[in-house]
């Protein structure tokens, strides 16, 4: 069965430091997403992307995070600047436009990220 | 967007079905019914979704009232490998899919 594949599983950093996780979506997949969930917490949205370019975001998604499409494969999400509150596991999930899969969200498993 | 409500946890023993119940009384009539579920350590999955129908899959059954102001998820024959928090969430198939989760119920399935 086709997966979302996300690297890192795990990624520690320090506060300050620019982080990339990395994600990739089903191959015939054209809608995009980026999740959080902060331990314990519950998953929260942070942007959708289709056509390359950014089609909702909520406002978590601030300057400090940026997501991109660089080849016909990958779809990243950039934290400038970690803080110690980014610390979480994030989330990439896609989805097809037309056909019974159109209404389904794919989830990877996950990039767990450790802000010291 | 419309909001959901269920139970924080419900527990169930193993082998027997589980009921697992949504309510949604402010529900348009745009929206559709979706769940999804996330196993420990785990992305959300896909489990079933529906607009006035009920709706059966290899997961489970989708129940949903005439009037769709509530639903439930049936899970014929709980397995131990079926506790997960399980979400209910209503979402327009229109745009960009945005898909907003709650705080979802914590099936515990005891052998």
């Amino acid at each position: 069965e086709p997966e979302v594949t996300q690297t890192p599983s795990h990624q520690v950093t320090q506060m300050g430091q620019e982080v990339i996780l990395r994600c990739v979506p089903i191959s015939n997949h054209l809608y995009f997403y980026w999740y959080r969930q902060i331990l314990g917490q519950k998953v929260e949205f942070l942007v959708s992307f289709y056509n390359n370019e950014i089609s909702e975001k909520s406002e978590i998604f601030d300057d400090q995070f940026s997501v991109e499409r660089p080849d016909g494969s990958n779809f990243t999400l950039k934290i400038r600047s970690t803080k110690l509150e980014d610390s979480a596991m994030y989330f990439c999930a896609s989805r097809a436009t037309g056909g019974s899969g159109a209404n389904v969200l794919t989830f990877g498993a996950g990039s767990r990220l450790t802000v010291l | 967007d419309a909001k959901t409500t269920q139970p924080n946890s419900m527990e169930s023993n193993e082998e027997e079905p589980v009921h697992l119940p949504c309510n949604h009384s402010t529900i348009s009539g745009t929206d559709y019914i979706h769940w999804y579920r996330q196993l420990p350590s785990q992305g959300p999955e896909y489990v079933i979704h529906g607009l006035t129908s009920n709706v059966n899959n290899r997961m489970a059954s989708l129940a949903i009232a005439e009037d769709r102001k509530s639903s439930t998820l049936i899970l014929h024959r709980a397995t131990l490998r079926d506790a997960a928090v399980y979400y209910c969430i209503l979402r327009t198939n229109t745009g960009g899919f945005k898909t907003i989760f709650g705080a979802g119920t914590r099936l515990f399935v005891k052998a």
